[in-house]
């Protein structure tokens, strides 16, 4: 089945900087990766996805990148701003189950 | 919000019991996703409905079950429960149906379940 790997575990970043998560997936034929937000004890949020047809997605601050050749994708925030402190988790699927994998998740800190 | 509903918000049972969590998706979504999440284990697929049939399973135990209901609401039904199963319990939806594409999961809030 689907692994999926997701570094670093945690970043910390200074207010106004970018900050930037990444993730290695193991079947080839995934092709579909969302990105989810999750703040304490709340649920994940969907954020930002992108399928394997596109190589890069921009919405606002966020973006997010694929390279399917080298099957590693990665999440990009700029201007970072306290409220982006949270959990944030990669997943992948498409490769013949309909469930996500997840990655084991990056804790985001923010510093003022 | 994202219109996923989960009841209830906290369960606190005993080992050896039995329990239900229900899941009500978005309007007009047909497929329903449940999830555990745990510290140890992170967040694991652990099986998918679709208008009312079972269409994946992930990693979900044998004492685990699940059905989705002509309403399209789900329940997922966890027996002989041990401490290991204290988790938090998502369940997603999503419009995806029998095609090709994959549809966006947006997750309930989840229901905490606590074995003690």
């Amino acid at each position: 089945g689907e692994n999926v790997e997701q570094h670093p575990s945690t970043l910390s970043v200074q207010e106004g900087d970018s900050a930037v998560i990444k993730c290695t997936y193991s079947d080839s034929a995934s092709n579909y990766f969302p990105w989810y937000k999750q703040e304490l004890g709340k649920r994940p949020q969907l954020i930002i996805d992108i399928r394997s047809n596109v190589g890069e997605k921009k919405d606002q601050r966020i973006a997010v990148t694929l390279n399917k050749t080298a099957k590693h994708f990665s999440l990009h925030i700029t201007e970072t701003q306290p409220e982006d402190s949270a959990v944030y988790f990669c997943a992948a699927t498409g490769g013949g189950a309909d469930g996500l994998t997840f990655g084991k998740g990056t804790h985001l800190i923010i510093q003022p | 919000d994202s219109g996923v509903t989960q009841t209830p918000k906290h369960l606190i049972t005993a080992t050896g019991q039995r329990v239900t969590l229900r899941c009500s998706p978005r309007s007009g979504d047909l497929s329903v996703y449940w999830y555990q999440q745990s510290l140890d284990q992170g967040l694991q697929f652990l099986i998918q409905y679709y208008n009312g049939e079972e269409r994946a399973k992930g990693n979900i135990l044998e004492r685990f079950s699940a059905q989705q209901f002509p309403d399209l609401h789900s329940e997922l039904n966890l027996s002989s429960l041990e401490l290991g199963d204290s988790a938090l319990y998502f369940c997603a939806s999503s419009v995806r149906g029998l095609g090709v594409t994959i549809h966006e999961q947006y997750f309930g809030p989840g229901t905490r379940l606590t074995v003690t």
